[in-house]
């Protein structure tokens, strides 16, 4: 059974910085990988997707590498700032073509 | 264009009613999808159509849950006979063609079962 796994759950730092959220799933047979944002209130908003054959996806300050043979995402995010505070979701796309998720990482970008 | 819409955006019910969700994908989009977030929990999948048909329903977490689509496009989700567990955020997404795009979500509907 597939399972994901984000750590850490929260995170605060200053707005600046440059930080790494981690993802980690427990079977490497999937489609692809998605990083969502989460906003209080509203509803998921899809960041990048990363296809089991791709290794990164870059968007503006966001990029995402995939390993899958190791079951590894990141997503890093440059230069963070106030509006990226937020929870983050990572989630596979399994051979059941079922999303499974993880359980987020709660960002907090201090001004 | 619009995105994805839900209706109700919030729901209180009393135990042992029944209750129906409703689900506009973006127009075009043939998948869609249903999850639900339950109070500290992360998102569990239920159930996804492509066009009209649900080729998986494994994610159901009850026979109290269905789902259906008609003409490709609205969606509902109906569970009967509530329970206080039903309780929870239930999401929405639509993606444009196979499950592997991307996928666009509403803004959910909350569900609180007394």
């Amino acid at each position: 059974k597939q399972e994901v796994t984000q750590i850490p759950a929260a995170l605060s730092v200053p707005e600046g910085e440059n930080l790494v959220l981690n993802c980690s799933f427990t079977d490497s047979a999937i489609y692809n990988l998605q990083w969502f944002r989460q906003d209080p209130g509203k509803g998921l908003t899809s960041l990048l997707l990363i296809q089991s054959s791709q290794r990164e996806q870059t968007s503006g300050r966001l990029n995402a590498s995939l390993d899958k043979s190791s079951g590894r995402s990141t997503l890093y995010i440059a230069a963070s700032q106030p509006g990226d505070s937020a929870t983050y979701l990572c989630a596979v796309l399994d051979s059941n073509y079922q999303l499974i998720w993880g359980a987020g990482t709660k960002l907090i970008i201090k001004p | 264009g619009a995105g994805v819409s839900q209706s109700p955006s919030n729901k209180v019910t009393e135990k042992g009613k029944d209750v129906e969700l409703r689900c506009d994908p973006i127009s075009g989009h043939t998948a869609l999808y249903w999850y639900r977030q339950s109070l500290g929990q992360g998102l569990e999948f239920l159930i996804y159509f492509q066009g009209n048909s649900a080729p998986d329903k494994s994610g159901l977490p009850s026979d109290r849950f269905s789902a259906e689509r008609t003409g490709g496009s609205v969606s509902t989700l109906t569970i009967q006979r509530t329970q206080q567990e039903d309780s929870a955020v239930y999401l929405c997404a639509s993606s444009p063609g196979t499950v592997q795009e991307t996928q666009y979500f509403g803004p959910g509907t909350r569900l609180l079962v007394l």
